[in-house]
């Protein structure tokens, strides 16, 4: 299958730092790309998806400012999670569709993110 | 907004039963994806079906494509431990492309 590489796996911050969480389709182009947040135990929640070269859509009750995301080119995009606090500690997972292949969608590892 | 029912939440099972699962919603899709996701990682795309009808196997593991596209499942045959994770399903409404909504997830567990 097609390959989806998140990086870092796992990050450690402070409180009030910014992290940024790199999503790259390897073997594939995407134009779109979705970031989804994962909570213990629960699925995945959709926080936003991220369009090649235009704005992000977030989903209802995700904050822009907050969770900032850039899609520059056909195989990266980006989710910063700025001013980090120890409630936005979660499991972070990407994935990319690609369009080629019926819009098979494939995830990235995860991120998976702790603020102390 | 568009739900998908994924049942069971959890399951556990003796090593070598047969597994099985199901996703069903109101609406009609037009693709249907099983993933399983192990802890710490992100999901892995176990079977995807496009076509009302459409049975396909991978393995122990045979998913279909409801007649009424609004349903799928997914059945695991003789259960081994490594079939331990999380089995999400997911739906694609609103042509190709819609975007992809998932279930909550069932849990399996086995005991060797």
């Amino acid at each position: 299958g097609a390959v989806v590489s998140q990086h870092p796996s796992w990050v450690i911050c402070k409180s009030g730092t910014s992290v940024k969480i790199e999503c790259r389709s390897l073997d594939f182009q995407a134009t779109t790309m979705f970031w989804y947040r994962q909570f213990p135990k629960q699925s995945l929640m959709l926080m936003a998806t991220s369009n090649e070269g235009s704005k992000a859509t977030y989903e209802q009750g995700v904050e822009k400012d907050k969770f900032l995301i850039n899609h520059a080119s056909l195989t990266l995009s980006t989710l910063t999670v700025t001013s980090a606090h120890p409630e936005d500690s979660s499991f972070y997972i990407c994935s990319a569709e690609d369009r080629d292949r019926g819009g098979l969608a494939f995830f990235g590892q995860g991120t998976r993110l702790t603020v102390v | 907004g568009q739900q998908l029912n994924q049942s069971p939440q959890s399951m556990f099972i003796q090593e070598g039963e047969d597994v099985s699962m199901n996703c069903t919603s109101s609406s009609i899709f037009n693709t249907w994806l099983w993933y399983k996701q192990e802890p710490g990682e992100g999901p892995v795309l176990l079977i995807a079906l496009y076509k009302a009808g459409e049975l396909t196997s991978n393995g122990r593991l045979t998913a279909q494509f409801g007649i009424t596209r609004k349903d799928s499942f997914l059945n695991i045959s003789a259960s081994i431990p490594s079939d331990v994770g999380i089995y999400f399903c997911a739906g694609r409404y609103g042509g190709s492309q819609g975007n992809l909504i998932f279930g909550k997830g069932t849990k399996l567990s086995v005991k060797p």
